[in-house]
């Protein structure tokens, strides 16, 4: 079964200091991509970023980065020096490859973090 | 390139009505995929559409239906509205579909049953 735990249901922190949104997974298949969304109060759904489960290399862009480690099905989301403009819902989500010659596809999403940046 | 774009934005109707959502994709995107969003149940899968054609549908009643056109766009219909159907619906758009795609959303819908 696949399954994505956000377990920070809220998190407050203070501009300037960094903040980690964890994201834990399930899935049988070998082969899945990990995908990060921001949705701020408006409602839409930003992608972030997304990782192939083949591709363990760690990202930065910018103020952002991301931490996959498949030894404990985690990838993890940082922010460096938050600002007040980072204040969202946060979504980690799970798709699988599907099946050869077919094009089933969806996203599993975890429950959200709900990160507030005070000034 | 524009984004995705769902209409109309806002939506309030009453129980036993029906209502109908549009999206139009990312110029170029082939799949469309619905979701609803509560706060009860989260994000929750409601069908992805491909060329026209219904690949993959989530665990919602047959009173959720979607359709797909030839220009990629996409409907989303409710029928005999309750009140639990209450809910922002979120498009997304993909280049061709499957679980390989980037999906790009769009503002959403919201829709509210009274």
């Amino acid at each position: 079964a696949q399954k994505v735990t956000q377990a920070q249901t809220e998190i407050s922190v203070v501009e300037k200091e960094d903040v980690t949104l964890d994201c834990v997974y399930e899935t049988r298949d070998t082969t899945y991509y990990l995908f990060w969304y921001k949705q701020p109060p408006s409602g839409e759904l930003v992608f972030l970023i997304r990782r192939n489960s083949f591709d363990e290399q760690n990202e930065i862009s910018g103020r952002y980065s991301w931490n996959f480690q498949k030894s404990t099905s985690s990838f993890n989301f940082t922010i460096t020096a938050s600002q007040v403009v980072d204040s969202a819902v946060y979504f980690c989500a799970l798709s699988e490859a599907p099946p050869r010659g077919s094009t089933l596809g969806r996203l599993y999403f975890g429950r959200g973090t709900q990160l507030t940046v005070w000034p | 390139k524009a984004g995705v774009t769902q209409t109309p934005r806002y939506l309030i109707k009453t129980r036993g009505q029906q209502v109908t959502l549009s999206c139009s994709p990312i110029s170029g995107h082939r799949s469309v995929s619905w979701y609803q969003q509560t706060p009860g149940q989260g994000l929750q899968f409601l069908f992805e559409y491909f060329s026209e054609t219904q690949r993959n549908k989530g665990n919602f009643p047959g009173r959720f239906s979607g359709r797909q056109f030839s220009n990629s766009r996409s409907e989303m219909n409710v029928s005999t509205l309750e009140l639990g159907d209450s809910a922002l619906y979120l498009c997304a758009s993909s280049s061709s579909g499957g679980g390989t795609d980037t999906q790009y959303f769009g503002p959403g819908t919201r829709l509210t049953v009274l």
